[in-house]
């Protein structure tokens, strides 16, 4: 049973445009929301995160919003750059982000020079 | 790069044979985890630790077992490897349980022939 879905898996978009990476989780108790990011040969890094209480989480070119009634998240990067290109994780957790963290299945973004 | 490395980044063996990856760490951070990442499946929790002897099941543990003598080694053994058990593995370390400040290594690709 799949919490945390990414159910595109890929995208590709051209340098200079906008970036959209859907999320979207079944489990009611999730209260903590976080982005990673994995480049080929690389172990994931951490990207943007947000909690329940905030339904924005600004960083630079990256924006995450969160729906907590439709319960989806989306990452919103602004403008895309090749160096953009990599797999992201969505990842979720409960009790405040001091829970384990579930992972989905990873969205690969291609950002077309 | 946070002080994470992760032996040996490749190995191959056979059906049957006991395999240990390594995970060395130089942050002294108290907690450290195992995951795996498939295709189709994103990372899944293989086990962690909360301290020295101090470790726990995660969502996909059967097969596997962990040791943690040293606040910066912890082993990953699996007893007997099998064909399922091919995948990249990776180590990730935080100083608190706050997930956002997950430190992942750079994996091992495990090939079980």
């Amino acid at each position: 049973d799949q919490q945390v879905k990414q159910n595109s898996p890929s995208l590709s978009v051209q340098e200079g445009r906008i970036s959209i990476l859907n999320c979207d989780y079944t489990n009611s108790m999730f209260d903590y929301f976080l982005w990673y990011k994995k480049y080929p040969a690389e172990g994931p890094t951490f990207l943007i995160s947000i909690s329940s209480i905030k339904d924005k989480n600004e960083d630079g070119r990256f924006t995450v919003f969160l729906n907590k009634s439709a319960k989806h998240l989306s990452l919103h990067i602004v403008p895309s750059q090749p160096g953009d290109s990599a797999v992201y994780f969505c990842a979720a957790s409960g009790s405040r982000g001091r829970s384990k963290l579930t992972f989905g299945k990873g969205i690969t973004l291609s950002v077309r020079p | 790069d946070a002080g994470i490395t992760q032996s040996p980044r490749h190995k191959v063996t056979e059906t049957g044979t006991p395999v240990t990856l390594r995970c060395h760490q130089t942050e002294n951070h108290r907690y450290m985890y195992w995951y795996r990442q498939d295709p189709g499946h994103g990372l899944r929790l293989i086990h962690y630790s909360y301290g020295v002897k101090d470790t726990d099941k995660g969502e996909v543990s059967d097969g596997y077992s962990v040791s943690r003598s040293k606040t910066e080694d912890f082993l990953l053994t699996l007893e007997s490897a099998t064909s399922s058990q091919t995948s990249v593995y990776f180590c990730a370390i935080s100083k608190d349980r706050t997930n956002e400040k997950l430190f992942f290594g750079s994996g091992t690709q495990l090939s079980v022939l």
